[in-house]
């Protein structure tokens, strides 16, 4: 069966600090990944998106970044982070290529706050 | 801007009775449908797909699909305070578009 994996489950960082979040999905091939953030009692907001290795699609202009060094590995990643940047982040998998559509599958989440 | 929109709530149902949360979506052209449950402090959990008009059932859910009038609607039947939660409806704008467009959610309690 598949499972996502994504850590740390909670992080405090100064402002002005990088930023690296990471998610692995085991037990599939060739997924597609996405990032989204969740700010504090507001809806999912897509901020990456993936449909293979080293093909990023960026909705939301802003200091992060993410990479796809591997089929199976996502990061978020930022070189200075803001206080607008705290919330809760989540990775997601989907079935990629031509395979059947079930929605995505999300990890368990990073609850960044930034001070 | 596709847009998914949900009733906040709260919503207030006693336990026992059916729970009724709905979501209406603006891309006429949508083809798939899903709801997902979110813990305070956790991650959403799918727990309903539609992708055709009608209704789906699923234990105590049931999924409702009309594409003409743009809604999908989730019914919680017997509900259970662990019911409480909050439910987000997310739309599929098309087929080969797997980016999900999701709603602000509507926070749901079930009283004892």
């Amino acid at each position: 069966s598949q499972t996502i994996h994504q850590w740390p489950a909670t992080l405090v960082q100064p402002v002005g600090s990088p930023l690296s979040l990471e998610c692995t999905v085991e037990g599939t091939s060739n997924p597609n990944l996405y990032w989204y953030r969740q700010a504090a009692g507001r809806g999912l907001q897509l901020l990456f998106y993936s449909v293979g290795i080293g093909q990023i699609s960026s909705e939301v202009p802003q200091n992060l970044s993410a990479s796809r060094p591997q089929d199976r590995q996502f990061i978020l990643s930022s070189k200075k982070l803001l206080l607008s940047d705290s919330g809760f982040y989540l990775c997601a998998w989907s079935v990629g290529g031509t395979g059947f559509f079930y929605g995505y599958t999300f990890g368990s989440g990073t609850r960044l706050t930034v001070v | 801007q596709k847009e998914v929109e949900q009733n906040s709530g709260p919503l207030s149902v006693p336990e026992g009775a059916i729970a009724s949360l709905n979501c209406t979506y603006s891309d006429r052209g949508s083809q798939s449908f899903f709801w997902y449950r979110q813990y305070s402090g956790k991650s959403p959990e799918l727990i309903m797909s539609i992708y055709s008009n009608g209704d789906k059932e699923d234990g105590r859910f049931t999924a409702q699909l009309n594409k003409a009038s743009q809604y999908v609607s989730l019914l919680i039947r017997d509900s259970q305070p662990s019911d409480s939660a909050t439910y987000l409806c997310a739309v599929r704008p098309n087929f080969g578009n797997e980016k999900l467009t999701f709603g602000t959610g509507t926070r749901l309690t079930i009283i004892p």
